[in-house]
């Protein structure tokens, strides 16, 4: 059972577009859901996480949008650049980020065109 | 200050051999994790340890073993390798107020 979903399984945007990917959630308990950036041959790295008792995060181009109710939370590129070009991975856990124990969605593999 | 270092990058194995992957940290951290990464799966958690002496079971533990004897150390044991296990395995660390830090990843084929 896959407790965090996570789609598109890729996305192909131009320079400038604003991808959006998507996460859903089931386990109410989840009270952490961080995001992550992954470039071939490395391992996954921090982008921004968010914490439930906040709708929206931003930090430079990169925003998180959460929805408690609906178990749904977001990440947003604002002015995309080829850059950007990464696989991107949703997470979630139950212990407010003080442990790495994380349940990953299944990534987003994202393509910016110059 | 290399963070995380895991060895090898790279391996091929058959069928039933066993190896080791290593993981080293200089961080000090106490917190270290093993996941492995299958194509369109995500990340899954294997095992975990949150201080020398201590492990448990993540998500997928079967067919893994680690040990973790020293605060800087956490070695994932594969004692009979199969095709399934045939993944890129991370390991990562987390200390106080930090977020958990991944490594570079190991590459096993199991043939």
């Amino acid at each position: 059972q896959q407790q965090v979903k996570q789609s598109p399984q890729s996305l192909i945007v131009q320079k400038g577009g604003i991808p959006i990917i998507n996460c859903a959630y089931e386990n109410t308990a989840f009270d952490y859901f961080p995001w992550y950036q992954q470039f071939p041959g490395k391992g996954p790295a921090l982008l921004i996480a968010i914490r439930p008792d906040v709708s929206e995060k931003k930090e430079g181009r990169f925003t998180i949008s959460f929805n408690k109710s609906a178990k749904q939370f977001s990440l947003h590129i604002m002015d995309s650049q080829p850059g950007d070009s990464a696989t991107y991975f949703c997470a979630a856990s139950r212990d407010s980020g003080n442990t790495g124990k994380l349940i990953f969605g299944q990534g987003t593999t994202l393509q910016v065109k110059p | 200050n290399a963070g995380v270092t895991q060895t090898p990058k790279f391996r091929i194995l058959k069928i039933g051999q066993s190896m080791t992957l290593q993981c080293t940290q200089d961080m000090n951290h106490n917190y270290m994790y093993w996941y492995r990464q299958d194509p369109g799966m995500g990340l899954k958690l294997i095992y975990y340890s949150v201080g020398a002496g201590i492990t448990d079971k993540g998500e997928v533990p079967n067919g893994y073993n680690v040990s973790r004897s020293t605060t800087e150390d956490f070695p994932l044991r594969l004692e009979l390798a199969a095709p399934s296990q045939t993944s890129v395995y991370f390991c990562a660390i987390q200390g106080p107020d930090t977020e958990a830090f991944f490594g570079q990843g190991t590459r096993l084929t199991v043939v």
